[in-house]
């Protein structure tokens, strides 16, 4: 049982670039979450999904976007990576949001340089 | 927006030694778990509590929800408590939008 999968786990990029986190999850949760953790914080709220093809702003949303095509996969973009992206990405799922506790991946350790 | 305070910033056990991690907050909730950051990283699901009292082996927590409290016990701590224990909390959005205490590093010391 996977639980959440984040790919990748590790990632150095250089400023303007762009990449694509992949979040997927095997427990056929509905709500799905991007966070992000920087250094002695706790995580802050980026995207999140409440269902296949919707998509709605967290906390800190501004240079990310999110996809949502597929029940089980939430994917994070960045389009011009900058340094103050540099941080730990952290995806999670849970079913409704209300009722049952978020299961939460990895992380993504991600630098800009 | 919903404030999360968790007490103390940071603390250090000898092996075998009990503590309470506090987590208030400012507004009523509808979910509210604790996680531990180990070494490593990974978040560990220790409890969801959005009130009343739960046990799980060494680790006990208590939400006190009309009072917007929850307490994390760890009795018998050992050197693998080590780490970063956050609180989490949902207000009634029905959207599990979770907002994060500081959360609280706990060093514990053979």
């Amino acid at each position: 049982n996977a639980g959440v999968t984040q790919t990748p786990k590790f990632r150095v990029l250089k400023t303007g670039q762009s990449m694509t986190l992949l979040c997927a999850q095997d427990m056929n949760h509905e709500y799905m979450y991007w966070y992000r953790q920087d250094p002695g914080m706790g995580l802050r709220l980026i995207h999140y999904s409440v269902g296949e093809g919707t998509t709605a702003k967290g906390e800190v949303p501004d240079g990310y976007n999110v996809s949502r095509l597929k029940k089980q996969n939430f994917l994070l973009g960045l389009e011009s990576a900058a340094p103050s992206q540099t941080s730990v990405y952290f995806c999670a799922s849970s079913y409704r949001g209300k009722v049952e506790p978020q299961h939460f991946g990895d992380g993504t350790r991600l630098s800009i340089l | 927006g919903i404030q999360v305070e968790q007490s103390p910033p940071d603390l250090i056990l000898q092996e075998g030694a009990n503590s309470t991690l506090r987590c208030n907050f400012s507004d009523s909730v509808n979910n509210l778990q604790w996680f531990h950051q180990n070494p490593w990283g990974q978040l560990i699901n220790l409890f969801y509590i959005p009130s009343g009292t739960k046990q799980n082996g060494r680790l006990s927590a208590t939400t006190v929800a009309t009072e917007r409290y929850s307490l994390l016990y760890i009795s018998s701590s050992q050197t693998t408590d080590s780490g970063v224990y956050f609180c989490a909390v949902e207000r009634a959005s029905n959207t599990g939008k979770l907002i994060f205490g500081q959360g609280t590093t706990l060093q514990v010391k053979p």
